[in-house]
């Protein structure tokens, strides 16, 4: 799986966007980015995946570059219950594959 | 809400002592694992499965075992616990579904071994 890189810890106020980056420049083609965040320690929950066009639901979205190398996850309207470390995940959709988690970003969002 | 149940939730044990902990999923998912996860730092696979009678090693070495007789239950055993072995184990499932490959985590067990 492609390694991805992310900033370590990043604030954002009540009320305002988060927009988290991800890099992914080595991403294969059939590679996809998935996002999964943990507020504090419990277990990681799923977000939101997408392969090349960006994607949106009911807790974010994901805006993938072009050329793929790069993902930004966006919490619209960002709350203090969205304060999480966020994984940025990229992995091939096989069954023998699994997920690599890695630091991840830590987000605090402040009142 | 995924439905993927762990007990217990805490557990305090001496040294030497042989522990199980539970993981139950009632989604009928193939894929099950453990991971380990000490305060503040990176989640580790520790086992995996891919159905009844299949276990796998990840990633990070560990000293504990796992079975899977049923594919709802995925139980992970400690022969003999030491200091070393406090930390957060998470358990979690997946199921294939073409583009979509999502893992549903349990609550975790944090275990502390004095």
């Amino acid at each position: 799986d492609a390694k991805t890189t992310q900033p370590t810890s990043m604030d954002c106020a009540e009320g305002r966007a988060a927009n988290l980056p991800c890099n992914h420049s080595t991403i294969s083609g059939n590679e996809y980015v998935y996002w999964y965040r943990q507020i504090h320690s419990q277990g990681p929950q799923y977000i939101i995946h997408g392969l090349k066009n960006n994607e949106t639901n009911e807790m974010a979205s994901l805006i993938i570059t072009e050329d793929r190398k790069s993902s930004t996850l966006i919490l619209p309207h960002a709350t203090l219950r969205d304060t999480a470390v966020y994984y940025c995940i990229v992995r091939a959709d096989n069954y023998g594959q699994n997920f690599v988690f890695g630091p991840g970003t830590r987000l605090s969002v402040l009142p | 809400e995924a439905d993927i149940y762990q007990t217990p939730r805490y557990l305090v044990i001496g040294t030497g002592k042989k522990i199980t902990l539970e993981c139950s999923q009632t989604m009928g998912h193939d894929k099950m694992y453990w991971y380990q996860q000490d305060p503040g730092m990176e989640l580790h696979l520790i086992h995996y499965s891919y159905g009844v009678n299949s276990t796998e090693k990840g990633d990070l070495s560990s000293e504990s075992t796992v079975s899977r007789i049923r594919t709802e239950h995925f139980p992970l055993t400690l022969e003999s616990a030491r200091p070393s072995h406090t930390s957060q184990y998470l358990c979690a499932s997946s199921e294939y579904k073409g583009s979509s490959y999502e893992q549903y985590f349990g609550p975790g067990t944090r275990l502390t071994v004095t």
